[in-house]
């Protein structure tokens, strides 16, 4: 079944204490991006990752770091997690379909709690 | 800066009733425009897309036209479910794989 999966679906977690957020997908697509969704604000891109090797940062990357070192994985840190970084989080991959046109398929989601 | 509006909710509708969700944008460029559909606990799934002037999209019943000339993308059904009752987001894709969203407008729809 093609899916983007995400580990932890929840975490609860406290300041200053590193955490890795997986992502991996079995679609082989070449593109994949990082989430967060907050009351009011809807989702703001985090970071996205265009190949293996090749990131860049969306709107709000301060305090994530990411890595694409294989093709279907994607993983999100937070070196030092502060409550402000309570959120839900998602990752989704993407392929062309023509005409630049990119439906991205997203993960579940994982509800991160900072304390 | 690049944006996307929507209609604030949530919108109630009783079913069978007609449904109009507003987004207007704001970008630099020729963006592809999506609506996307997140029922309750889930993840967001792809509802339509549209890739240029003019292009409707459609889907389930859902349909809307990406309007250049008013910088509008505005989802409409003609005839809801209690099953359509969802977070429904518009959003646009720019160059490479930067992506916004609207803040998401949360429909009910009462049988």
């Amino acid at each position: 079944e093609a899916q983007v999966t995400q580990n932890p679906r929840y975490l609860i977690t406290v300041t200053g204490k590193k955490l890795t957020v997986t992502c991996s997908q079995n679609m082989n697509h070449e593109y994949m991006s990082w989430y967060r969704q907050d009351p009011g604000l809807g989702l703001r891109q985090i970071y996205y990752s265009m190949n293996v090797e090749v990131t860049d940062k969306g709107d709000v990357p301060e305090g994530y770091k990411v890595s694409r070192k294989e093709k279907r994985n994607f993983p999100l840190i937070l070196e030092s997690p502060s409550p402000n970084q309570t959120s839900l989080y998602f990752c989704a991959s993407s392929e062309s379909v023509g005409q630049g046109v990119y439906e991205q398929y997203f993960g579940p989601g994982t509800r991160l709690t900072v304390t | 800066g690049n944006s996307v509006t929507q209609m604030e909710g949530p919108v109630t509708l009783s079913e069978e009733a007609f449904l109009t969700i507003n987004c207007t944008y704001t970008a630099t460029g020729y963006p592809s425009l999506f609506w996307y559909v997140q029922y309750p606990g889930e993840g967001l799934q792809l509802l339509l897309k549209a890739t240029k002037a003019d292009d409707k999209g459609s889907n389930k019943g859902f349909e809307a036209t990406y309007r250049k000339e008013t910088t509008s993308f505005h989802l409409e059904k003609g005839s809801v479910q209690v099953s359509d009752s969802a977070v429904y987001f518009c959003a646009l894709k720019l160059v490479g794989f930067k992506t916004i969203f609207g803040a998401g407008t949360r429909l009910f729809v009462k049988a």
